[in-house]
């Protein structure tokens, strides 16, 4: 089975601040992968899939990167209401979801 | 407008048996895949199983001898049946369609006695 480690668990970061959030293949997933925002109470979110296409509705200060084993999440400038935990999810073989990173406001 | 619904019981006892349904509306399910996603309370997202266009089953390894996933299309619900809970199975159960880009609301389970 394919495992995916994000890093950090944890970000504090400023309102305006460039985040870079994290998430690594066990193997090569071809860029496979989607990025989801989960906001407290609620349901995940889909952000970006194949890696670096926003969804429909999506703000455009969100984009992804990557490819092989490592993937990457940016946020431009961060804002209030992305203070949300974010997971990676990877669909090349099996379905895989990162344990998370919770963004918080510094 | 896509729309998903979770439903079922809130409370399981240990060794007992879950059933959830999950009612779609604004697609059809003989043309759109539907999978079910879980996550324990603070944890990360577990997912389940699939039931695709063509009524075939895919399950996560770790689950399969436990879980049953089937449909209605008639009825436009899916189904999610897993068998001999314990409580590392209270969870938030959440459907979801084809690209996982729309989520029902999720359901709380709680397996207790």
């Amino acid at each position: 089975d394919i495992q995916m480690t994000q890093s950090p668990s944890v970000l504090s970061a400023s309102v305006g601040d460039r985040v870079t959030l994290s998430c690594k293949a066990s193997q090569n997933i071809n860029k496979n992968l989607d990025w989801y925002q989960q906001k407290l109470g609620e349901a995940p979110k889909l952000l970006i899939y194949f890696t670096n296409n926003l969804q429909t509705g999506i703000p455009s200060r969100f984009s992804g990167s990557g490819s092989g084993t490592d993937y990457t999440l940016t946020i431009s400038s961060l804002q209030p209401e992305d203070v949300a935990t974010y997971f990676c999810f990877q669909y090349n073989s099996g379905y895989t979801f990162g344990a998370g990173t919770k963004l918080e406001l510094k | 407008q896509v729309q998903l619904k979770e439903s079922g019981p809130g409370l399981v006892q240990p060794s007992q048996t879950l059933s959830l349904t999950c009612t779609v509306s604004g697609f059809s399910l003989t043309s759109n895949s539907v999978s079910w996603v879980r996550q324990p309370p603070g944890k990360g997202l577990e997912w389940m199983g699939a039931i695709w266009s063509g009524g075939s089953t895919d399950y996560n390894s770790a689950l399969k001898s436990r879980l049953s996933i089937s449909r209605d299309t008639s009825k436009s619900q899916v189904f999610l049946k897993m068998n001999s809970l314990q409580t590392e199975d209270t969870a938030i159960y959440f459907c979801t369609s084809d690209y996982f880009d729309y989520w029902g609301q999720g359901v709380m389970v709680t397996v207790s006695s």
